[in-house]
């Protein structure tokens, strides 16, 4: 079965430090990767998607970037994050053709 | 641009009470609506899908219902019960031969009271 795992759950981070969330999915392949954002109060952002190794799509110029140095890898990044960057950080999986998406569990981001 | 808007924003509703959700959409081409349900500080669970043909789909209590030609949708929720608080999202996907974008409306957070 397809499993996806996202770590750490949890994250305090000062402002203007690194950020990087790791997002891997096993049990598929060549799955379509998807990055999301939920802020407080507000809906889902998509932020990347990846339909492959180093295929990256943003959505929204923003101050950070999204990388996918394996298969069933997925990695979001921040060289200096902001206090705005503060939020939900969401990472899923689907495959080509079908537009279920299954979601992580997680890394909720906040940043001091 | 594609738009998913949902309404209410918030619900509070008794247990065993019913409740509808709606959502509306400008989403083009149009592929298919899913409803999400997502507890608290977990991922969403897709709950349904419809395509452009069907009309209406149920999963036990739940049950969508889709009007393309006005692209709108519901979600009723049949004789709620305390588990069902949870915020709904309306997801419409676009796109056509395998590659589908997804839009997502903001979501109506729902609370049951005992």
């Amino acid at each position: 079965s397809q499993t996806i795992h996202q770590w750490p759950a949890t994250l305090v981070q000062p402002v203007g430090s690194p950020l990087s969330l790791e997002c891997t999915v096993e049990g598929t392949s060549n799955p379509n990767l998807y990055w999301y954002r939920q802020a407080a109060g507000r809906g889902l952002q998509l932020l990347f998607y990846s339909v492959g190794i180093g295929q990256i799509s943003s959505e929204v110029p923003q101050n950070l970037s999204a990388s996918r140095p394996q298969d069933r890898q997925f990695i979001l990044s921040s060289k200096k994050l902001l206090l705005s960057d503060s939020g939900f950080y969401l990472c899923a999986w689907s495959v080509w053709g079908n537009t279920e998406a299954f979601f992580g569990q997680g890394t909720r981001l906040t940043v001091v | 641009k594609n738009q998913v808007e949902q309404s209410p924003q918030s619900l509070i509703i008794l247990e065993g009470k019913n409740c509808t959700l709606q959502c509306n959409y400008t989403v083009s081409p149009f592929s298919n609506l899913r409803w999400y349900k997502q507890d608290t500080g977990r991922g969403p669970v897709s709950l349904t899908i419809m395509t452009f043909s069907e009309n209406t789909k149920s999963n036990g209590r739940y049950t969508a219902t889709l009007d393309a030609d006005t692209k709108q949708s519901s979600l009723h929720i049949t004789a709620s019960q305390l588990s069902d608080s949870a915020s709904y999202i309306c997801v419409v996907s676009a796109g056509t031969g395998g590659s589908y974008i997804p839009t997502f409306g903001r979501g109506t957070s729902l609370i049951v009271h005992p």
